[in-house]
């Protein structure tokens, strides 16, 4: 069965700080893939999307992710995080109707 | 635009009764969804819609049935309520299925004693 996986739970980072969060997926087709950010009490909300193209995408809120074909990967970045980046990130995959989330990871930014 | 709407916010049931989560989106999307969000899993496709009339089952479909009888309106319905089922929901639409950023809803928080 198609999966996304998340491979931290939980990542507690000072402010400035680089940040990647990893994704991995498993579908064998072309897919869709995005990453979307719940903050505290808040709806999901879509940061960056990716369809085809330049494998680097540009989001908001200076995040970006790069997707990697080969490792079947999308991972996100922020080269300095602040401290209202505080918020639950998803990875998730499309494919074919079925839209798959990660388990998600928290992150904590320490002002 | 409101947007997507969900009501209940809040809903506590007993074992074994009924009862529908109402969803609503007044962007004229074609394509609905409802998730369950668990602790450590994410959110998991429970069912969802391409069109008024259209409805498939995702990756956790027991227990659980939708109807699209308009474009604005995706009702989710538990037939018969389980402890397994107390999560909360979130209900989501986009213009084209996978394609266009999916809007949520607020979410329903369900407990099930």
């Amino acid at each position: 069965a198609q999966s996304v996986s998340q491979h931290n739970h939980h990542v507690i980072l000072s402010e400035a700080a680089s940040l990647e969060l990893g994704c991995n997926y498993s579908y064998g087709g072309t897919v869709n893939l995005f990453w979307y950010v719940q903050y505290p009490g808040q709806h999901l909300q879509l940061l960056l999307k990716y369809f085809s193209g330049d494998p680097l995408v540009k989001g908001i809120k200076g995040f970006e992710a790069e997707f990697i074909k080969s490792k079947f990967s999308f991972n996100l970045r922020k080269p300095s995080v602040q401290w209202s980046d505080t918020a639950e990130y998803f990875c998730a995959a499309y494919y074919n109707n079925d839209m798959r989330f990660g388990a998600g990871t928290r992150l904590t930014v320490k002002p | 635009n409101a947007g997507v709407t969900q009501t209940p916010k809040f809903q506590v049931l007993k074992t074994g009764q009924s009862m529908t989560l109402q969803c609503a989106q007044d962007m004229n999307h074609e394509y609905m969804s409802w998730y369950r969000q668990d602790p450590g899993m994410g959110l998991r496709l429970i069912h969802y819609s391409v069109g008024a009339g259209i409805t498939d089952q995702g990756e956790v479909p027991n227990g659980y049935n939708v109807s699209r009888s308009t474009t604005e309106d995706f009702p989710l319905r538990l037939l018969s309520a389980a402890p397994s089922q107390t999560s909360v929901y979130f209900c989501a639409s986009s213009l084209l299925a996978g394609v266009n950023e999916q809007y949520f809803g607020p979410g329903t928080r369900l407990t099930v004693t």
